[in-house]
């Protein structure tokens, strides 16, 4: 059974870095038929994807994030990461990482996801 | 704002047949699925690929799609079912992904 574990800081100050990483057991992030992907969701609103990650290191990321985003695997720890920059408060959210599966270019979904971790950014 | 609409709020009589639904140009092109959260809960998948059930999944969930308009009906609704809906799918150019609102199910 595939699970995801995500990690990090839970508090942090405007202007800061937030980083995060995702521990993947049951599977390898190295498995060439997955991306890696990272969602959030602030409080009381809906899901919002960041981007995903491919272990050759392709990624995606929601241009709204303004190339804030940094992302990252580690194979040797079958683990990857997320780094946003220069937080706000507008990025306090709970933090998903998932697993993104396809069946041909037009079917992409995530299953499965990590519990998720609440970030919060305040002064 | 998101490249797929959901209605925020929908109810149902305990037992009856409810539907939901996603809309969104870039529907025309790519595959819709759909999540479900209960609170303080991470996302489930419920639907893939527009109809398509991952193992386990009770059939009373099911998906269809057409044309810009994607929809997941659940037949019977039952008190565990309240929680809320998320369809997601790529955007119109096929790099990103995007989530819908999110519709909050009610079962009455």
């Amino acid at each position: 059974q595939v699970q995801l574990q995500e990690s990090g800081p839970g508090l942090l100050k405007p202007s800061e870095t937030l980083s995060l990483t995702c521990t993947v057991s049951g599977d390898s992030v190295t498995n060439s038929n997955f991306y890696w992907a990272w969602i959030r969701q602030p409080p009381g609103k809906g899901l919002e994807w960041i981007g995903s990650i491919f272990h050759r290191g392709s990624t995606y990321d929601n241009l709204s994030l303004k190339s804030r985003v940094t992302m990252s695997v580690d194979m040797s720890k079958n683990q990857f990461s997320l780094k946003l920059a220069s937080v706000t408060a507008a990025d306090t959210a709970v933090y998903f990482c998932a697993r993104r599966q396809s069946s041909g270019p037009w079917i992409t979904w995530f299953d499965p996801w990590g519990q998720g971790t609440q970030v919060t950014v305040s002064s | 704002s998101s490249e797929l609409t959901q209605d925020p709020a929908v109810s149902v009589a305990l037992g009856q047949i409810v539907k939901i639904t996603c809309q969104g140009d870039s529907l025309r092109s790519y595959y819709v699925n759909w999540y479900q959260q209960k609170p303080g809960q991470a996302p489930v998948l419920l639907i893939y690929g527009n109809d398509r059930r991952p193992s386990g999944l009770p059939d009373r969930f099911s998906g269809s799609s057409s044309g810009n308009t994607a929809s997941l009906t659940i037949t019977g609704a039952q008190a565990a079912d309240e929680a809320d809906y998320y369809c997601h799918s790529r955007d119109r150019g096929g790099d990103h992904q995007v989530f819908g609102g999110g519709t909050k199910l009610t079962v009455l």
